[in-house]
């Protein structure tokens, strides 16, 4: 089975830095994924991690450290169209997300 | 690129009505395509795993004589809620991914289903 934990959620102030923790526990490893999704959406895909270390795209970065089991997804210069649910997911024999973290951008 | 399509994206029916949902992928072949339902602040659940020409994988605990799935090309899946009732009322997500397991998912814009 398949257990990801992140934080429920987070807010932070307009143009700051917000760091998203996710720790997971598998059977098998393929790869973890972050989506964002805006409330009544559809996510969307932000990054895909497979090997340790860091993968950066813009304004968002993504870490992985396979033999910790952990994960975070940061987000530079935050804007208000920023505020969303990030979702973590592990693809083990499956993909399994965790519950979403709320991020809230205050201006 | 990667653009998957969903139709329709809302609709309300009656108990007792069965509810049809198209996902299509547009601008490319989709080997593996996967239905996900979410409740109100939720995560999403896996459905079912459809590949395409075979029969869909169900996961635990999913009817597969209430939601039928068909993976009838490369482009679409459909799913079909049967005598949907009230508690069947969420939000369908279909994803699409080129390849086996490991490859990217993308999604759908989703379907919101309310059956009053």
């Amino acid at each position: 089975g398949q257990n990801i934990d992140q934080p429920t959620e987070m807010t932070a102030t307009e143009g700051a830095i917000v760091q998203i923790n996710c720790t997971y526990q598998t059977s098998g490893f393929n790869g973890l994924f972050w989506y964002q999704q805006h409330a009544g959406e559809a996510p969307t895909f932000l990054s895909y991690n497979v090997l340790d270390g860091l993968e950066e795209k813009g304004r968002f970065s993504s870490f992985l450290s396979r033999s910790k089991g952990y994960s975070y997804l940061l987000l530079k210069e935050l804007q208000m169209k920023d505020s969303a649910s990030y979702l973590c997911a592990v693809r083990g024999e499956k993909l399994s997300f965790g519950a979403g973290t709320t991020v809230t951008v205050r201006a | 690129g990667a653009v998957v399509s969903q139709h329709p994206s809302r609709v309300i029916c009656k108990s007792g009505t069965s509810v049809k949902i198209e996902c299509r992928s547009l601008d490319f072949q989709a080997t593996t395509m996967f239905w996900y339902r979410q409740f109100p602040k939720q995560s999403l659940m896996l459905m079912a795993t459809s590949n395409e020409g075979s029969k869909a994988t169900y996961e635990q605990g999913v009817e597969k004589d209430k939601f039928l799935i068909n993976h009838a090309s490369l482009t679409l899946s459909t799913l079909t809620v049967a005598s949907a009732h009230p508690e069947d009322s969420s939000f369908y997500i279909c994803s699409a991914s080129s390849g086996p397991g490991t490859d990217t998912q993308y999604f759908g814009p989703g379907t919101r289903l309310t059956v009053l």
